[in-house]
């Protein structure tokens, strides 16, 4: 199976400020990466598919870059809304993985 | 809207048995290709099953290979998860997901959850 690892764990962040998280792959996955936010006890929410598409509806300050085994989501002008913990997701081939998630706290 | 609504999660004992469904509306069901993912408390996202718009393919994650089976009603909008010698690892909130877009690139509608719990 392809691993995912995500860092940081935890980030502390200010309104306003500008968060990155990272993933990388343990082999090349191509462009098929998603980032995911996630709300305690709610669903996940697409934000990012094929590492750099933002979702329908998604505000403009998130964004995806990467390919093959590194890739990034910026979180621009952090909002009270976007404390939430955020996965990366490979999807590749079956079976599919995540990353470890990442908590923005306050 | 897309609705995606799990049910069937429930309290059962090591070695039982459960079946989950997940009812679809709002969408041609028969042509997407759906997925489980659970997470256990506190835990991270761990996909479990695939299955194909025909159902035809599936694919299991080994933790759950020869336990569990995915299976889907076309005619009823409906896929399910048939759980069988559950074990305490098992306990989770089970997701059914879909595999949307236009070319199938992106895993876009999750539903609620709905909740295992796997103890004596």
């Amino acid at each position: 199976d392809i691993q995912m690892t995500q860092s940081p764990a935890t980030v502390s962040a200010s309104v306003g400020d500008t968060v990155t998280i990272t993933c990388r792959a343990s082999q090349s996955i191509g462009y098929w990466l998603a980032w995911y936010q996630q709300k305690s006890g709610k669903a996940p929410k697409l934000l990012i598919y094929k590492a750099s598409n933002l979702e329908s509806g998604v505000p403009s300050r998130f964004s995806g870059s990467g390919s093959g085994t590194d890739f990034t989501l910026t979180i621009s002008s952090l909002q009270p809304d976007d404390f939430a913990t955020y996965y990366c997701h490979q999807y590749n081939s079956y079976s599919w993985t995540f990353g470890q998630g990442t908590k923005v706290e306050i | 809207e897309v609705y995606l609504v799990e049910s069937g999660g429930d309290l059962v004992k090591p070695g039982g048995s459960l079946r989950l469904s997940c009812a679809a509306s709002r969408f041609s069901f028969h042509t997407y290709e759906m997925n489980w993912v659970r997470q256990a408390p506190g835990k991270g996202l761990e996909w479990v099953s695939y299955i194909s718009g025909s159902g035809s393919i599936t694919y299991y994650a080994d933790s759950v290979k020869g336990r569990f089976t995915i299976s889907r009603d076309n005619a009823k909008n409906s896929l399910y998860l048939e759980m069988n010698s559950l074990r305490a690892e098992d306990t989770a909130v089970y997701y059914c997901a879909r595999v949307g877009g236009i070319a199938a690139e992106k895993v876009d509608y999750w539903g609620q959850g709905t909740l295992v719990t796997v103890s004596s």
